[in-house]
This record gives C-alpha cells, sequence and structure tokens, in this order.
C-alpha cells in the first residue's frame, strides 16, 4: 500500500502563474487535510475534505486558494495568480477514518520567482 | 481545540533515553493526546496517541498523567534518526477533525 503521494515534488511558477499541487491519498482513504509550512515556520492547516465535498476550509485565504477532491482521481489545491508570499512547502495528509492517525506526504515545495 | 505547551527545543545523547514533556491543562474528557514529528525536509509522521491509559508502539511510549493535565513522549533509545520536532497535539473525538500544529519541541540528538 504506497504512502500518500504528492506531485510534483518541486514546482517553480513566476508570479502571476497558477499552480496545481496534487494529491493521491492512501488506498481506502476517504480524509484528506492540506497544511502550509512557510520557511521556519510551523504547520498551519488549510482545508479539510471528503470525497467532493470541503468540511473545514477556516484556514484556506480568502482569495486565489481553491481545494477539490473528486470522486476519482486526486485532490488538487490550486494556486491562482502566484505571489512571492506563496512560496512554501505544502502537505497533503490523510486518514480512514475521523480522529485516526494522519499519514502525510512528501510535500511539493513552491518556489515563487 | 485545546491548546498545549512544549518546551521549544531539547538535547539528548545518541542511546539513552529521552522524555519529551507537554502540558494541556485545559484538556476535555473527549480530547486524545496524539504526537507526531517532523523529520528535516520531510512531512509530520504520526508517532503515538492515547486517551487516558498508557500507550506503546514499537517507536515510543506515551504516559499520561492521572489529571490528564499533562504527557510524556519517551523514546526508549535515542538515535539520531530521531532528531526531528516532536508536536503534541490534542484532537476532540467528536469536534473538529484537523490537526493544529503548535511550535513543537525541537529534538536534538548528540552522538
Amino acid at each position: 500500500n504506497a504512502g500518500v503521494m504528492q506531485n510534483p515534488r518541486h514546482l517553480v511558477r513566476r508570479r502571476g502563474q497558477e499552480a496545481r499541487l496534487r494529491c493521491s491519498p492512501m488506498k481506502g482513504h476517504s480524509h484528506v487535510y492540506w497544511y502550509r509550512q512557510l520557511p521556519e515556520e510551523g504547520l498551519k492547516f488549510m482545508v479539510y475534505l471528503q470525497k467532493e465535498n470541503i468540511i473545514d476550509e477556516s484556514g484556506m485565504p480568502k482569495e486565489r486558494f481553491s481545494a477539490e477532491f473528486p470522486k476519482e482521481g486526486p485532490s488538487i489545491l490550486r494556486i491562482q495568480q502566484v505571489v512571492r508570499g506563496d512560496s512554501a512547502a505544502y502537505f497533503c495528509a490523510s486518514s480512514p477514518l475521523t480522529n485516526t492517525e494522519a499519514f502525510f506526504g512528501q510535500g511539493t515545495r513552491l518556489t515563487v520567482v | 481545540d485545546a491548546k498545549t505547551t512544549q518546551p521549544n527545543s531539547m538535547e539528548s545523547n545518541e542511546e539513552e533515553p529521552v522524555h519529551l514533556p507537554c502540558n494541556h491543562s485545559t484538556i476535555s474528557g473527549t480530547d486524545y493526546i496524539h504526537w507526531y514529528r517532523q523529520l528535516p525536509s520531510q512531512g509530520p509522521e504520526y508517532v503515538i496517541h492515547g486517551l487516558t491509559s498508557n500507550v506503546n508502539n514499537r517507536m515510543a511510549s506515551l504516559a499520561i498523567a492521572e489529571d490528564r493535565k499533562s504527557s510524556t513522549l519517551i523514546l526508549h533509545r535515542a538515535t539520531l534518526r530521531d532528531a526531528a520536532v516532536y508536536y503534541c497535539i490534542l484532537r476532540d473525538v467528536g469536534g473538529a477533525q484537523k490537526l493544529v500544529f503548535g511550535q513543537g519541541t525541537r529534538l536534538t540528538i548528540n552522538p
């Protein structure tokens, strides 16, 4: 059973471009969480999704950021019109049930130039 | 989510036990105590969790105070690979499902 897969591992975007980060949860996991970690800072919750539903998006910036977890395929975190301040590591986690251990991917490191 | 308090950093020697403390004086009856760690340049990794009783697994032990206002993560024999930031997190079984990470404890292991 492969772990949580995130791709790409590294992504470079110019200011104003769009960034799409993908997360494939572990097999059988229907709960996905996205976190952001700015350089030398802690992990900040962004959004929690179940299949086709956003359950908690209290940590998502109000503009430019969106997330989805379709019935088929990976979860996508989309950042439109990226700015330098979006440069960070973005981690995805999945779990089979609520309040069970969460398994994290290796992250996508986004650099905006 | 209830708050936890951990020391910013700790240091230990290889092959010695390490005791990482966590205070959670406002814990509620339905809060589970979770521990995760993050090795350099990697995603967080689940370590252990418990509710009231002490817990053991292949990675570590979790000792929970009788009043549940504090807990201690015990690494029985530290290795260099255990150098990481350790996070103590409270997670309400019936409430919000997200993990809220604090600043954690940065553990340094000396050879």
